[in-house]
């Protein structure tokens, strides 16, 4: 198994551009989650999706920043306009739901995103 | 949502036993402990899950008492590829197993 993918793995981009970062989750992994990660904040939850819904998003920070999940095999955070501070790495991570066991979370290896 | 507290960072030489506790005084009933590593410009990477008493697998043992307000995270004989940072959180069954990270403990393992 792949693992879960993400794209880019860096980003530059400068204020004001619109940015989208991808993640492929593990084929047959249900629940689908985004985090970013500061030294100032640590990792925060932004939004998770389970079977393709969006069930949580009270982590996105504000209006410019979107989750979509068209299909069980890709995910899309987007940032319009994109900010200085939005400069974070972000995690996505899938997770299958067993029923009556609690399986764990596999992190992709991040996007590193610098907003000049 | 339970809040962990645990030690910001610790110091360890290789071969030794440690031992990283963490506080979650209002985890709630269907709350599981759940830890996880972090690598430099790397995604956390599950440890260890438990509910009560002791879990054990062929990385660590984590040790609940009774009352689960704290929670015992046991590295046996550390090595310099231990160093990292370990984060304790409770993962919440009924909301999809969301996860709820706290600052973590940096571990730093000597030679």
């Amino acid at each position: 198994d792949a693992g879960v993918i993400q794209s880019p793995r860096h980003e530059v981009t400068e204020m004001g551009q619109e940015v989208t970062l991808r993640c492929k989750p593990i084929s047959g992994h249900d629940y689908l989650f985004w985090y970013r990660q500061t030294m100032m904040r640590g990792l925060e939850l932004l939004i998770y999706f389970n079977n393709n819904v969006p069930i949580d998003d009270s982590g996105m920070p504000e209006d410019r920043f979107s989750a979509k999940m068209p299909n069980a095999s890709f995910s899309t955070l987007k940032i319009q306009p994109s900010e200085p501070r939005d400069s974070a790495v972000y995690f996505c991570a899938s997770r299958a739901q067993r029923a009556g066991f609690m399986d764990t979370q596999y992190f992709g290896p991040g996007t590193r995103l610098t907003v000049l | 949502l339970a809040k962990t507290t645990q030690p910001i960072s610790m110091d360890s030489y290789e071969g030794q036993e440690v031992n990283i506790t963490c506080s979650h005084n209002n985890i709630a009933t269907n709350d599981y402990i759940t830890w996880y590593q972090q690598f430099p410009s790397q995604g956390p990477r599950f440890i260890i899950q438990g509910y009560k008493t002791k879990v054990t697998n062929e990385v660590a043992s984590l040790f609940i008492p009774a009352d689960r307000k704290s929670s015992t995270l046991s590295l046996p004989r550390v090595s310099l590829s231990d160093t990292a940072v370990y984060y304790c959180l409770a993962i919440i069954y009924n909301q999809g197993g969301k996860l709820i990270f706290g600052q973590g403990t940096e571990l730093s393992v000597k030679p």
